[in-house]
């Protein structure tokens, strides 16, 4: 079965520090998807990137990069120059292939908190 | 374009209650999907529907139930409420038809169970 662990519960960092938030993820599926989602304390969980097995081309978008590596079935997540406004728990999230759909496992989340 | 709307966004219930919730996806979504968070087991899938059909299934009793209207408006079903039913139970919407994709979160509806 699939799982998603982020190991870090809680981070905490001054503004414009560089932060690095870790997933490992467990599938047998040759074929899956990887995600992560910012939730703000409003609730409503805020798509952030989706990369599929096959891609392992890592990504910038602005202050966002994302590391993949399937040798150790990690995708993290960089948050260069911290902002307070970027405080929320982020969520990194798997599905497979198999079966279709859109079920998504979710990791326990990650509460980063950016203080001035 | 207006996003995933869930209705009501608060509601307090006591034990052995039932409750409907409601999601209204973005304009063309025809997958809808539902999770249930928690403290203590964080996000969990409850299921997901397509044209009507559940798609898929988590691992929830039957007392938790769905449907999807032609409109591919989703009400999710909880009968018989228990204490650990208290959550944040968020909908999603997505445009893909096979496979993966991004999915839109709406705000969620907060259960208390009394």
């Amino acid at each position: 079965a699939q799982k998603v662990t982020q190991a870090q519960t809680e981070i905490s960092v001054v503004e414009k520090e560089d932060v690095t938030l870790d997933c490992v993820y467990e599938t047998r599926d040759t074929t899956y998807y990887l995600f992560w989602y910012k939730q703000p304390p409003s609730g409503e969980l805020v798509f952030l990137i989706r990369r599929n097995s096959f891609d392992e081309q890592n990504e910038i978008s602005g202050r966002y990069s994302w590391n993949f590596q399937k040798s150790t079935s990690s995708f993290n997540f960089t948050i260069t120059a911290s902002q307070v406004v970027d405080s929320a728990v982020y969520f990194c999230a798997l599905s497979e292939a198999t079966g279709g759909g859109n079920k998504l496992t979710f990791g326990t989340g990650t509460q980063l908190k950016v203080e001035l | 374009k207006a996003g995933v709307t869930q209705t009501p966004r608060y509601l307090i219930k006591t034990r052995g209650q039932q409750v409907t919730l409601s999601c209204s996806p973005i304009s063309g979504h025809r997958s809808v999907s539902w999770y249930q968070q928690t403290p203590g087991q964080g996000l969990q899938f409850l299921f997901e529907y397509f044209s009507e059909t559940q798609r898929n299934k988590g691992n929830f009793p039957g007392r938790f139930s769905g449907r999807q209207f032609s409109n591919s408006r989703s009400e999710m079903n909880v009968s018989t409420l228990e204490l650990g039913d208290s959550a944040l139970y968020l909908c999603a919407s997505s445009l893909a038809v096979i496979g993966t994709g991004e999915l839109f979160f709406g705000e969620g509806s907060r259960l208390t169970v009394l």
